[in-house]
């Protein structure tokens, strides 16, 4: 089992919809998360950025975390054709050597206007 | 945040040859890593570079084949040594700002081709 699973997509949305991208995890020592998003062509821009569980929301985005669950998700409302990227999640444990990142392998979105 | 920009941006080499890429930024950081993107991959950590000091390799890494320079902390260096067709990736700087938090950001990438 991979340490971070996440679907791979691609996934359509039209314009307007709720997106709901999400990963799970196996290593229970995982304890800050984290959104990225990356256009094509581009390196990855930090979304969200959250500390064990609970809901953050920053205009659009929410992240969600349930470590009972080892399961985080990222809302998108009101999506925007702009949205289209793929999304990476990625996790670190806490300590010594915690700034490694754990990475899923990105969901790629597209919003249809 | 801090600004990072990534020399070159691009590059298409000849197999057995070398290629250093740059990191700059744009404010002094602690921590300054650097990671691989292969097609359909997660990123996969290379090594960490340190100011003053030989480079922390992952698991899966050599400094024959990735030496790594920090001479100072808003610049670090990457080489692909002895460069194979499987070297083909897009390679990313990355920085964390803050000692107290574990946030991470992006270089725009060097895309390598190796033919």
């Amino acid at each position: 089992q991979k340490e971070v699973e996440q679907d791979p997509g691609p996934l359509s949305v039209p314009e307007g919809a709720i997106v709901s991208l999400n990963c799970t995890y196996s290593n229970s020592a995982f304890q800050y998360f984290m959104w990225y998003r990356q256009y094509s062509r581009k390196g990855p821009e930090l979304l969200m950025y959250t500390y064990s569980s609970g809901n953050k929301e920053d205009g659009r985005f929410t992240a969600q975390v349930d470590k009972s669950s080892k399961y985080i998700s990222l809302f998108i409302r009101d999506s925007q054709p702009s949205d289209s990227a793929t999304y990476l999640c990625a996790m670190s444990a806490a300590g010594a050597g915690s700034y490694q990142l754990t990475f899923g392998k990105g969901t790629k979105l597209s919003v249809i206007p | 945040s801090a600004v990072i920009s990534q020399k070159p941006s691009r590059d298409i080499c000849q197999r057995g040859t070398s290629l250093t890429i740059q990191c700059q930024v744009d404010s002094q950081v602690t921590m300054m890593f650097w990671y691989r993107q292969q097609p359909g991959q997660s990123l996969t950590l290379i090594a960490t570079a340190n100011q003053g000091s030989e480079a922390t390799y992952e698991s899966g890494f050599v400094i024959d084949k990735f030496p790594i320079s920090r001479p100072n902390l808003t610049f670090s260096t990457l080489t692909v040594s002895n460069m194979s067709p499987e070297d083909s990736s897009i390679y990313l700087c990355s920085v964390e700002v803050s000692a107290t938090s574990y946030e991470q950001y992006f270089g725009p990438g060097t895309r390598l081709t190796v033919t």
